[in-house]
């Protein structure tokens, strides 16, 4: 069965809205779990670590103000696309780290269009 | 810093053939994991099979196997007696290993795999 719970599965918006994305670890708590994004025919890419109890570690050139991590309990991180615009238009994926702390679970990934 | 190349964007086999995909990686690292992952139209990660860098022993999966060659920086994906359901996309992946806590991963750009009837 699943592992990783991510939700919702897609979303369209108009620009300037915000938007929040859920990622559920189910068969495990989870101090640590990561977001990454994929734009269209390209590699997944790091954004951030999201850390259970203390602030989210973000790649460099991801803005922090603009992509807002919450993990606010041991099961459940939220991502948050604030003003989205256009060009945050992609997919959003989340894992989390297997108990023994690999290999990654991931979750099946939030299509996020702007209009 | 760490990275993943995979050099072939896309690679068409016929169903029941073998094919490898490359992957090379650079890391300064000592302690780390590499990782197979598939993901088909679907979007979903899948993962396909994974390496400890301190194992000489190259991981398999069934159908699928690894050529870990570590000085060399070197770990390509066999796939013996290809099937329809293996067309996807492929993304090789490395992650560095460290006490107490966790690195996210790093992706090569991928091999498209079409498995051809």
């Amino acid at each position: 069965g699943a592992v990783v719970s991510q939700h919702p599965s897609r979303v369209i918006c108009k620009s300037g809205t915000s938007v929040k994305i859920e990622c559920r670890s189910l068969d495990f708590q989870a101090t640590t779990m990561f977001w990454y994004r994929q734009f269209p025919k390209q590699s997944l890419m790091l954004m951030a670590t999201s850390n259970e109890g203390s602030k989210a570690t973000y790649e460099q050139g991801v803005e922090k103000d603009k992509f807002l991590i919450n993990h606010a309990s041991l099961t459940l991180s939220t991502l948050t696309v604030t003003s989205a615009h256009p060009e945050d238009s992609s997919f959003y994926i989340c894992s989390v780290l297997d108990r023994g702390g690999q290999p990654q679970h991931f979750g099946d990934g939030t299509r996020l269009s702007i209009l | 810093a760490q990275t993943v190349t995979q050099s072939q964007p896309e690679m068409s086999v016929q169903e029941a053939e073998t094919v490898t995909l490359s992957c090379t990686y650079d890391t300064s690292e000592s302690n780390y994991y590499l990782f197979w992952y598939k993901q088909p139209p679907s979007r979903q990660m899948i993962l396909v099979i994974r390496q400890e860098a301190y194992k000489q022993q190259n991981a398999t999966e069934n159908r699928f196997s690894v050529n870990f060659q570590k000085a060399a920086k070197s770990f390509s994906l066999k796939i013996s007696d290809s099937q329809l359901g293996d067309t996807a996309m492929y993304f090789c992946a490395f992650m560095k290993q460290r006490g107490g806590g966790a690195d996210g991963l790093t992706f090569g750009k991928g091999t498209h795999l079409i498995i051809q009837p």
